[in-house]
Order: C-alpha cells, then structure tokens, then sequence
C-alpha cells in the first residue's frame, strides 16, 4: 500500500521563475492538501482540494495555485518565485472530511535564488 | 479562526526519563480533533497520538499519552521511558475547520 509521495524531492529555481510540484495521495484517499514549512518552523495550511475543486484556502497570494486530477493526485503550482518562497512543501491526503489522520509525503524542499 | 501555541521552543531529556510537551489551542468549533505529530530529520511528518475532544478519556499509545483539559485548551504529550528514536520536532494540531499546526518543540533525547 504506496503511501503519500511527492516529486521532485529537492529543487533549485531563481527569482521570478515558476514551479511546480506534483503529490500522488495514499491509497483510498480522495482529499489533498498542501502545507509550506519554513525551515523551524511548523507547516502552514496553503490550500486542500477535494473533488478536484479547493475546498479550502490559507492566507496565501494567487501566485500558489494548484490543481487535482480525476486519480486523485495534485499539482502545486507556484508563479513569479521569491526569495522567502524557499521552504519544504509538505502534501497530506486523508479522508473526505478533515476528521481524522493525515498522512504526509516526505516533502518537496524548494530552493529560490 | 484556530490557532495553536507551543511555549517550548526546545526541551531535552534523559534516555528512559518522562518529559511533557506542551500545548495550548484555540478553535470556534465544538466538534474538532486534535493530534500530535513527530518530524524526524527524514522530514516525514508521523502521527504520535490523536484525541477527539468529545472524549473525555485521555488518549495512549504506548509511551504516548495526553493530558486533554478541554475547558483550558490544553493538550499535552507525555513521554514516558524515553528512547533515542524520539529526538525530533514534535508538533501539536487542531482540526476543526482545516488543519492547523503549533510552531513546534524541538525534542533532545540525552544518552
């Protein structure tokens, strides 16, 4: 039973450029979400998508977006990169409704120059 | 909204001692879940031990387990016969509307 998985694991880009980040959700699991962990920091909400729509949204600008698939998984996408963009992008899948475990991917970390 | 607040940035503890991590929270709502995850430097976040906060009776696992003081807002980890393996970050969370992390403590576990 595959797990949560994200790609790419580490990544290097420059101000200005666009990224994008992919999350396959663990088996069974229709409702993905999104965190940005600062490095010591705790993660923070960016969005959750369920039914291939976001359902919910943190206090993030319209340069992150994302996107879910018919299979479940889910793009991150953020435009016009700055520097303080540079963190772990972390994806959760869980059930339908937040009431229970989520279960995290290793991570994406995300280096901007 | 729901916010999360963890006044230990750092704490440490002696191989096969107990050690209580703190936490406190805030949420609108009646119905919500809270949980304590542990990152490890493998980055991967791990589910310790949740509590569902209609229940009264405290939550275990094992050496885990929590002090739920529904009324104050208070969700604290006990770690019981401390091993090496649990040096890591330990994070508490609310979820109520959305999920919703502390700031973290960063646990040192001493030979």
């Amino acid at each position: 039973d595959a797990g949560v998985t994200q790609s790419p694991t580490h990544l290097i880009k420059t101000r200005g450029q666009q990224v994008t980040l992919r999350c396959s959700p663990k088996s069974g699991h229709d409702t993905v979400s999104w965190y940005q962990q600062a490095l010591g920091q705790g993660p923070q909400f960016i969005f959750q998508y369920y039914e291939e729509e976001e359902r919910q949204r943190g206090n993030f600008p319209d340069r992150f977006s994302g996107h879910q698939f018919p299979n479940y998984s889910s793009e991150l996408n953020v435009n016009a990169l700055l520097l303080g963009d540079s963190a772990l992008y972390l994806c959760a899948s869980g059930g339908g409704r937040n009431t229970g475990e989520l279960f995290f991917g290793e991570g994406s970390r995300l280096t901007v120059l | 909204a729901q916010t999360v607040t963890q006044s230990q940035p750092e704490m440490s503890v002696q191989e096969a001692e107990t050690v209580t991590l703190s936490c406190t929270y805030d949420t609108s709502e009646s119905d919500y879940y809270l949980f304590w995850y542990k990152q490890p430097p493998s980055r991967q976040m791990i589910l310790v031990i949740r509590q569902e906060a209609y229940k009264q009776q405290n939550a275990t696992e094992n050496r885990f387990s929590v002090n739920f003081q529904k009324a104050a807002k208070s969700f604290s980890l006990k770690i019981s016969d401390s091993q090496l393996g649990d040096a890591a970050m330990y994070f508490c969370a609310v979820d109520g509307q959305n999920f919703v992390f502390g700031p973290g403590t960063r646990l040192s576990v001493l030979p």
